[in-house]
């Protein structure tokens, strides 16, 4: 069965400040991967995916991500952040009919 | 271009009540999943469905939830005899075809149930 584990359950960082948010995943097949964005009392905004080819993915407001298959893991990462970047940010594996979702991470943005 | 249409947005129900949430997937779109999201966890897949016909219902309770997606209007996912643990939000996400890497679901706002 596959899983998505996501270590941090919450990461505090001031503005303009680069961030990693961790994820690993365990699958024994093809995996396609995911990053969702949840802003409060919303729904989950795709940020970015990963399905084949190149290994550093780019997604949308300055997020990228980076496909690393010996370390099973797919962090996202942004190398200067805002206030508006605080929210909770889900990695997924697709299952393939269903996504697995990890339990999230916070990310708090202090000015 | 409306997106996946879920309501209501909150819903307050008693417990033994049953609760009814809606979602209108995005036009053109006939795939439809179902996610609980209980507090402070993840989102947890409960049931896939296309028109009429239910594809994966692997993560649903075994009792007292079911789901439906007809020809005509929303998806309806029903909880009957509610306990407090059913509090939660739940999302409805769409797709056009089956998902896969091509086609990520799209989400709806969800709705957050809560239980007296």
């Amino acid at each position: 069965a596959q899983s998505v584990t996501q270590l941090d359950s919450q990461v505090p960082v001031f503005e303009e400040a680069p961030v990693e948010l961790r994820c690993n995943y365990s699958s024994s097949v093809s995996v396609y991967l995911f990053w969702y964005v949840q802003y409060p009392n919303q729904g989950l905004q795709l940020l970015l995916k990963y399905l084949s080819g190149s290994t550093l993915v780019k997604g949308i407001n300055g997020f990228e991500a980076e496909f690393n298959k010996s370390q099973t893991s797919f962090h996202l990462r942004k190398p200067s952040v805002h206030i508006s970047d605080t929210a909770e940010y889900f990695c997924a594996v697709s299952d393939p009919d269903k996504l697995i979702f990890g339990t999230g991470t916070r990310l708090q943005v202090f000015p | 271009n409306a997106g996946v249409m879920q309501n209501p947005r909150h819903l307050v129900r008693r417990r033994g009540q049953e609760a009814r949430l809606r979602c209108s997937p995005m036009k053109g779109h006939s795939h439809v999943y179902w996610y609980r999201q209980l507090p402070e966890e993840g989102l947890k897949f409960m049931v896939y469905l296309q028109k009429e016909n239910i594809i994966d219902e692997s993560g649903m309770p075994k009792e007292r939830f079911s789901a439906e997606f007809p020809k005509e209007g929303p998806s309806i996912l029903r909880i009957q005899q509610v306990v407090r643990g059913d509090s939660a939000a739940y999302f409805c996400a769409s797709s056009p075809i089956p998902p896969g890497p091509d086609q990520p679901q799209h989400f709806g706002d969800g709705t957050r149930l809560s239980i007296l």
